[in-house]
């Protein structure tokens, strides 16, 4: 069935540093690809999405791109701040379908 | 910005007690979904609903789990008799009539069955 990858966190960064989180999917057909974010104590909140293949979503400083060669999709950010300390989510949807089938989320946190 | 909204933020039942945990989607809104995460694992999908009835379930969402509109403006997941499985974070969540497949998630209601 479909299934997405994420990388164990937590993930400790300082300000300023180089993100990457990374995201493989399993899939039939052709999925769309998200990734949500989750703050401390908030909901889920979509940070970005990309519907084919050799999409790139970006939103924040964020990017991630649809990779159907190697069925990824990596969420990276140049500079990190504080702010971004939250849990992110990799997800798809299945094709014709609506479900979001998520993967573990990975903890990120920034220090000063 | 609108935004879904849920309440109670936590209920604390007792096994085998009906819960009913309340959602208030984004008006203009047509498709309604409900995701649990217990502790510690993934979000999973339980069920949406279009037009008034379930257009998709996932294996979770048996006979204990039901859903409802009972107005133009909530809606609910009700559990019939809940179980010390089904401890978790519900989360409610709605997408446009335009079908862009964002769903707008609410912040959750913890269940914590005793």
């Amino acid at each position: 069935g479909n299934s997405v990858t994420q990388m164990e966190g937590p993930v400790t960064l300082s300000e300023e540093a180089f993100l990457t989180i990374n995201c493989t999917y399993t899939a039939t057909g052709y999925p769309s690809l998200f990734w949500y974010v989750q703050y401390p104590g908030e909901g889920l909140q979509l940070l970005l999405k990309a519907t084919k293949a050799d999409d790139k979503g970006s939103n924040k400083g964020f990017e991630a791109t649809y990779r159907k060669e190697t069925t990824s999709f990596h969420l990276e950010k140049g500079s990190v701040q504080v702010s971004d300390s939250a849990v992110y989510f990799c997800a798809l949807t299945h094709t014709g379908r609506r479900a979001l089938t998520f993967g573990s989320g990975t903890r990120l946190q920034v220090q000063p | 910005e609108p935004e879904v909204t849920q309440t109670p933020s936590h209920q604390v039942t007792q096994m085998g007690q009906e819960v009913i945990l309340r959602c208030v989607p984004i008006s203009n809104h047509l498709y309604f979904y409900w995701y649990r995460q217990i502790l510690g694992q993934k979000v999973e999908f339980l069920v949406s609903f279009y037009n008034n009835e379930i257009s998709e379930k996932s294996e979770i969402f048996d006979d204990q789990f039901s859903v409802e509109r009972p107005d133009g403006s909530n809606f609910t997941l009700k559990i019939r008799s809940t179980k010390l499985e089904d401890s978790a974070m519900y989360f409610c969540a709605s997408s446009d009539r335009e079908g862009t497949d964002t769903q707008y998630f609410g912040p959750g209601t913890r269940l914590t069955v005793l």
